[in-house]
């Protein structure tokens, strides 16, 4: 409905594994964006891609890896994940970075539980 | 101080109540302003931009105090379809779409 669309809509792991998340943005966007929602928390900004350059990396460990091959497309790769980052993988895009009220269009996030 | 700050609620009204949720924010060089709604295990949604003269749109109207660094959005008539998560969004200071959100406040409209 959004057109942003995540994928998978869930995802269970192990510590030792590695998994990616998906995003794709039907909408002709420039900029996208990775949040991270957990129970209680607001939601959390990690990366910010204008133009598949990466804007913005807001202090998140390196076992979180994005990459963006194109507008369109945003991957979040995981690696030796911890419990506590166990949470709701949001994906945003809008239409760039430079006006003010740029409206960010959120995907349905991916839910992910790190055992 | 968090950065942007909201009662979290729950607010139980009853459907056709008026109710009124606020929220602070502490960067004074914070430039755009938003409500996002977000229904339960969905993304949010924007629901309206807040801009300095105030806005309405329908039965949500938007105020902005940048003297008191303080936003508040105003529902009236509420109807059992508002119940959702209300979040105050503010644009980080330092220009780019950098968002930070606020925990939301919780609206429960009861018949």
């Amino acid at each position: 409905e959004t057109g942003v669309t995540q994928t998978p809509r869930h995802l269970v792991m192990g510590m030792t594994n590695k998994k990616s998340l998906k995003c794709e943005q039907h909408l002709g966007h420039n900029a996208m964006y990775w949040y991270k929602q957990s129970a209680k928390k607001p939601l959390e900004l990690m990366f910010v891609y204008n133009f598949k350059e990466q804007t913005e990396n807001n202090s998140v460990p390196s076992r979180f890896s994005p990459e963006c091959p194109n507008s369109s497309h945003l991957f979040l790769h995981l690696h030796t994940l911890q419990p506590e980052d166990s949470a709701l993988y949001l994906c945003a895009s809008s239409q760039g970075q430079g006006a003010t009220y740029n409206e960010q269009f959120f995907g349905p996030g991916t839910r992910l539980t790190v055992l | 101080r968090k950065e942007v700050e909201q009662d979290p609620g729950p607010f139980n009204v009853p459907e056709g109540a008026t109710v009124a949720f606020n929220c602070t924010y502490s960067n004074s060089a914070s430039q755009s302003f938003f409500w996002y709604r977000q229904d339960c295990r969905k993304e949010p949604k924007l629901l309206m931009s807040v801009y300095s003269s105030g806005n309405e749109d329908g039965r949500f109207t938007a105020q902005l105090n940048r003297a008191s660094q303080y936003i508040s959005l105003l529902i009236r008539d509420s109807k059992l379809s508002d119940s959702a998560t209300y979040l105050c969004v503010v644009n980080k200071a330092g220009g780019g779409n950098k968002l930070t959100f606020g925990t939301g406040t919780q609206l429960k409209v009861e018949l």
